[in-house]
């Protein structure tokens, strides 16, 4: 079946410390997959997004990176956390649908 | 570019009454539009979606919309609400020329309350 995970669910960081945030997709092959944050007063913005291994593009300037390292996992970091760093991260993936983009379950950052 | 409206940001129905969620997009290629619905703490599920087939589209849980082309539109509607349909609504849109690669430009959503 297809599947999103997310891990973890709930995170609470230090301003100034790392963070890595891992997806994995189950149940496709060579899908797009895309990290979005939800966030007060933001609504919901594309982070990432990426088509293969290896290629990422970033829609917006921020204090964040993301990497796929294999075909299935996708990993949001950022080397020293920012308070406005804060948010609910939604990893997504299209299944290979080229239009149609699932969500997973999220993960709570709540930079202190 | 691609914009979303969602006009009204809280909306409150009693139990049985319709459900009238609002959209209104702008594209300048034709739109792949979707509803996706947010429980508290959870991440967001697919209600439905139109890629250019019948503009009256069916969901889940006994929503519905219809895709407008004259005036932009993809309201969301319920004939009947349920206390379960209490939940945040968000309408999206993405490009249906190929090279959006499936990106999603969100509506700021509207937070559906039901009333007993």
């Amino acid at each position: 079946s297809q599947t999103i995970h997310q891990w973890p669910a709930t995170l609470v960081q230090p301003v100034g410390s790392p963070l890595s945030l891992e997806c994995t997709v189950e149940g496709t092959s060579n899908p797009n997959l895309y990290w979005y944050r939800q966030a007060a007063g933001r609504g919901l913005q594309l982070l990432f997004y990426s088509v293969g291994i290896g290629q990422i593009s970033s829609e917006v300037p921020q204090n964040l990176s993301a990497s796929r390292p294999q075909d299935r996992q996708f990993i949001l970091s950022s080397k020293k956390l920012l308070l406005s760093d804060s948010g609910f991260y939604l990893c997504a993936c299209d299944f290979g649908s080229g239009n149609t983009i699932y969500f997973g379950e999220g993960s709570w950052l709540t930079v202190v | 570019a691609q914009s979303v409206t969602q006009l009204g940001s809280h909306v409150s129905v009693s139990e049985g009454a319709l459900v009238l969620l609002r959209c209104n997009y702008s594209s300048s290629v034709p739109p792949y539009l979707f509803w996706y619905v947010q429980y508290p703490n959870q991440g967001l599920q697919l209600l439905l979606k139109y890629t250019s087939a019948a503009t009256l589209v069916k969901g889940i849980n006994g929503f519905e919309a219809e895709f407008k082309k004259s005036e932009t539109s993809f309201h969301l509607t319920k004939p009947s609400a349920h206390m379960s349909d209490a939940a945040e609504y968000f309408c999206a849109v993405s490009d249906m020329d190929g090279t959006s690669y499936g990106k999603l430009t969100f509506g700021q959503g509207t937070i559906l309350t039901v009333h007993p």
